[in-house]
């Protein structure tokens, strides 16, 4: 079946605008995860969808990160008033549940350069 | 202090022969899971196999088996016959609190490089 999906796959921006990161999770799979992975910072984890639950946003760096997952699939990533360091590669990961055990499959990122 | 440490910067192996990837982890959670992850020069996060802190045995997929040993909080990655195709970057993490689900995020070290060399 389809795995996970993310768009766009580059995104190249101005400092101070606002970018919308796309996730569409693989079918079914009720829990839905947000990375980041830069040079200097390595992969780190933002947030997390289990279904209904509020979201734990635990991760997030500043106001200006938020998430939000409509419908329990698709989940939109925005970044307002984008900075040089958010540059960087966002991945996205959905897994079946969110048992320990569940493994967590990734989408092939997009790829966010500030300007 | 980190949890995940991954101190090989760069690996190289000859085709055909074994290579060993170094994970040391850090926790004083008792019920907890690794995993190991495979990042080619593409960019996606290719699942490799996971190993549980109560799995009595050490886990196997193929060619890729984890040297699991509790006691000095290691979880090394084994792979076998090496392939052109295993270069890439590899990504051990760890997960706490598997039995209660309450903590779900995965926690990643610095990666290794692995070559592998024909």
């Amino acid at each position: 079946g389809a795995g996970v999906s993310q768009s766009p796959s580059n995104k190249v921006t101005e400092k101070g605008k606002d970018v919308e990161l796309r996730c569409d999770p693989i079918s079914g799979h009720t829990a839905l995860y947000w990375y980041r992975q830069s040079l200097g910072q390595g992969l780190e984890f933002l947030i997390y969808f289990q279904g209904n639950s509020a979201p734990d946003k635990s991760g997030l760096p500043s106001d200006r990160f938020s998430a939000e997952r409509t419908g329990g699939s698709v989940s939109t990533l925005t970044i307002q008033r984008t900075q040089q360091e958010d540059s960087a590669v966002y991945l996205c990961a959905s897994s079946s549940g969110s048992r320990g055990t569940d493994t967590q499959y990734f989408g092939p990122g997009t790829r966010l350069t500030v300007l | 202090a980190q949890k995940i440490t991954q101190t090989q910067p760069g690996m190289f192996v000859q085709e055909k022969e074994a290579v060993t990837l170094d994970c040391t982890y850090d926790t004083s959670d008792p019920s907890y899971g690794l995993f190991w992850y495979k990042q080619p020069s593409s960019g996606e996060m290719i699942f490799l196999i996971y190993q549980g802190s109560y799995d009595q045995q050490n886990a196997t997929e193929g060619r890729y088996s984890l040297n699991f040993q509790k006691a000095r909080k290691s979880a090394n990655l084994v792979i076998s016959a090496s392939q052109l195709g295993d270069s890439a970057m590899y990504f051990c993490a760890m997960r706490e609190s598997i039995r209660t689900g309450a903590n779900s995020k995965l926690t990643f070290g610095k990666g290794i490089t692995l070559s592998v060399r024909p």
